[in-house]
């Protein structure tokens, strides 16, 4: 079954420092990974997507990981902001489907207090 | 910024009522989706398109329908409202490629009484 956890499932923070978010999948054939960031009442809004050759992939001060032989992928945050605090969404297409399928997981509420 | 829209963004009704979420885009997406969002949980597919007079359900069962008749307009209608509709609904697209960008319109928040 194709599947996407996130961990953890909250997280705080203090305004300036890191965090590290952490994804696991089961999705297959794999094609990208995708983040996504999620702010209260809002669409999502897309960070980074890497494919399969791709290990690393930064956004400013978003950086994301990719291990596809582990299916683990996490995103790194630098320097936290009180902006930082949203939902943190981890996507994964499957490449065998013909509707370019996306996997939703549940994502990481970061919130970032000062 | 993405150029999809979705109006009402708060909609509260009444059980039985037919009501209609619209969605645009001005990208000139052929493929479209609509979402179903609850708090802290995942979305959920309920309708994607591939274009114009393509339309298919997704993974979650629902009673909504949808139409595609311009390639900038998705709009999903629900026929008659119940509590258990009230949800968060995200409308999509993404242009060619596997690896494009996937876009969300700002949602409809939707409370049945």
């Amino acid at each position: 079954k194709n599947q996407v956890e996130q961990s953890p499932q909250s997280l705080i923070i203090l305004e300036g420092k890191n965090c590290t978010l952490q994804c696991n999948y089961t999705v297959s054939p794999f094609s990208n990974l995708r983040w996504y960031k999620q702010d209260t009442g809002r669409g999502p809004v897309s960070l980074t997507i890497m494919t399969f050759s791709e290990n690393t992939k930064s956004n400013g001060r978003y950086t994301a990981t990719l291990d596809a032989d582990t299916k683990q992928s996490s995103l790194h945050i630098t320097a936290s902001q009180l902006s930082d605090s949203a939902s943190y969404i981890c996507v994964v297409h499957d490449r065998g489907s013909t509707l370019g399928r996306l996997y939703f997981g549940r994502g990481t509420q970061l919130t970032v207090w000062p | 910024e993405a150029d999809i829209y979705q109006t009402p963004r708060y909609l509260v009704i009444g059980t039985g009522k037919k009501i209609t979420l619209e969605c645009s885009q001005t990208m000139g997406h052929d493929k479209m989706y609509w979402y179903q969002q609850d708090p802290g949980m995942e979305l959920h597919l309920i309708h994607y398109s591939y274009g114009v007079n393509s339309t298919e359900k997704g993974d979650l069962s629902s009673e909504s329908t949808v139409s595609r008749i311009r390639t900038e307009h998705f709009p999903l209608t629900l026929e008659s409202a119940r509590p258990s509709h009230t949800s968060q609904y995200l409308c999509a697209s993404i242009s060619q490629g596997a690896t494009a960008t996937q876009y969300f319109g700002p949602g409809t928040r939707l409370t049945v009484l």
